[in-house]
């Protein structure tokens, strides 16, 4: 079936370094692929998505772009901020599965910034 | 903005309670889902509804049902609640079969003792 497998964590940088958290997913059709992320006692909130290849997601200097023939959606930042540091998900969803439109998550990859 | 209410933020319950944990969304989206997310194992499916009444078993449904009468109401009712189900449960929706993305409530944290 349909699965994300996305880079063990904890990752920890110091601010204003490069992130990059690897992703990658098989899916049987044609998925549409997102970021979500999670702060500290809160729900997941939509970071970026893309719904076909070689889309570019952004948002708050974060990118990811899909990439169909490596199967992959790392997410990318150029200069982290401590507030940064949260709990990154990726995800996918496949319309062309019949078993429904729920989005499939990875573990997750748990972000520690520091000043 | 959409958003989806989840009825508690912390719950405490006893082994063998019936536990009822409510979801509301207020756009009129089609597809509801209830997760459960526990360290290491990121957030499983447990289940989804696609229309009123209608419901699809997720991933881990064992020891778990779901309730949709009205479209903007989705619950989920463990029958006999156990210490294994001691989780971080989030409630999300989506529009459509088309537009899939995703927005969660806030979580209930549930502890079973």
């Amino acid at each position: 079936g349909d699965s994300v497998t996305q880079m063990e964590g904890p990752v920890t940088l110091s601010e204003e370094a490069f992130l990059t958290i690897n992703c990658t997913y098989t899916a049987t059709g044609y998925p549409s692929l997102f970021w979500y992320v999670q702060y500290p006692g809160e729900g997941l909130q939509l970071l970026l998505k893309a719904t076909k290849a070689d889309d570019k997601g952004s948002n708050k200097g974060f990118e990811a772009t899909y990439r169909k023939e490596t199967t992959s959606f790392h997410l990318e930042k150029g200069s982290v901020q401590v507030s940064d540091s949260a709990v990154y998900f990726c995800a996918l969803s496949d319309q062309n599965n019949q078993a429904g439109t729920a989005l499939i998550f990875g573990k997750g990859t748990t972000l520690s910034v520091s000043s | 903005d959409v958003k989806v209410t989840q009825s508690s933020r912390y719950l405490v319950k006893r082994t063998g309670e019936k536990v009822f944990l409510e979801c509301v969304q207020d756009m009129d989206h089609e597809n509801m889902f209830w997760y459960r997310q526990d360290p290491g194992l990121g957030l499983r499916l447990i289940y989804f509804s696609y229309d009123v009444k209608m419901k699809e078993k997720g991933d881990i449904p064992e020891g778990y049902s779901v309730s949709r009468e009205k479209k903007e109401r989705f619950s989920l009712i463990l029958e006999s609640a156990s210490t294994n189900q001691t989780s971080m449960y989030l409630c999300a929706s989506s529009l459509s079969r088309v537009n899939t993305e995703a927005f969660f409530g806030q979580g209930t944290r549930l502890t079973v003792v």
